[in-house]
């Protein structure tokens, strides 16, 4: 069965540096997410991504924030200058296209993201 | 705005035992309901799903039921086993299209 695959799994970095989580979605999909789960809380959306720029984003998506489909594969969330409430799960998911296609968004098995 | 708020872990149980998963949301549209479980180390995978009122999703032995009149989408399943052992997440869908809002999850533990 086709898997949405991300890298690192786990990803511990100091407040004030870069990161890039990646993604591979599945390979004929069109649309792309990014949420996140802080400990504890809810999954929150963070960003949609179709035909190569952002169709929506949550407030919670700022400027630290960017992403970018780099290749015909990869989809990958930068975090320019990291907080320490950045700290999460980040899980990307991607669906193909068509009337509730959503329906049937695929998850990843998601990154941890440790701040310190 | 849209919410979704589900009961909190863990619950823990013996195999064969019921389970009953709590799930309520707010929306101001007719949205779809959706459970979601991630088992350790693994993605979110969709589980069941309901797009309009009285429907009822069933997979693997769950059911949940959409229903309009308490805003309600509990999760149940009739004899567990150790393998159901996971986060159940409930989510739903605005208009059928997009981002998902999702409960905390709920961490379901099955003992033999």
């Amino acid at each position: 069965e086709p898997e949405v695959t991300q890298t690192p799994s786990h990803q511990v970095t100091q407040m004030g540096q870069e990161v890039i989580l990646r993604c591979v979605p599945i390979s004929n999909h069109l649309y792309f997410y990014w949420y996140r789960q802080i400990l504890g809380q809810k999954v929150e959306f963070l960003v949609s991504f179709y035909n190569n720029e952002i169709s929506e984003k949550s407030e919670i998506f700022d400027d630290q924030f960017s992403v970018e489909r780099p290749d015909g594969s990869n989809f990958t969330l930068k975090i320019r200058s990291t907080k320490l409430e950045d700290s999460a799960m980040y899980f990307c998911a991607s669906h193909g296209q068509g009337v509730y296609s959503s329906y049937e968004q695929y998850f990843g098995p998601g990154t941890r993201l440790t701040v310190t | 705005g849209d919410s979704v708020t589900q009961m909190e872990g863990p619950v823990t149980l013996s195999e064969e035992a019921f389970l009953t998963i709590n799930c309520t949301y707010t929306a101001t549209g007719y949205p779809s309901l959706f459970w979601y479980v991630q088992y350790p180390g693994e993605g979110l995978q969709l589980l069941l799903k309901a797009t309009k009122a009285d429907d009822k999703g069933s997979n693997k032995g769950f059911e949940a039921t959409y229903r309009k009149e308490t805003t309600s989408f509990h999760l149940e399943k009739g004899s567990v086993q150790v393998s159901d052992s996971a986060v159940y997440f409930c989510a739903l869908l605005a208009d059928s299209w997009g981002k998902f809002q999702f409960g905390a999850g709920t961490q379901v533990v099955v003992t033999p």
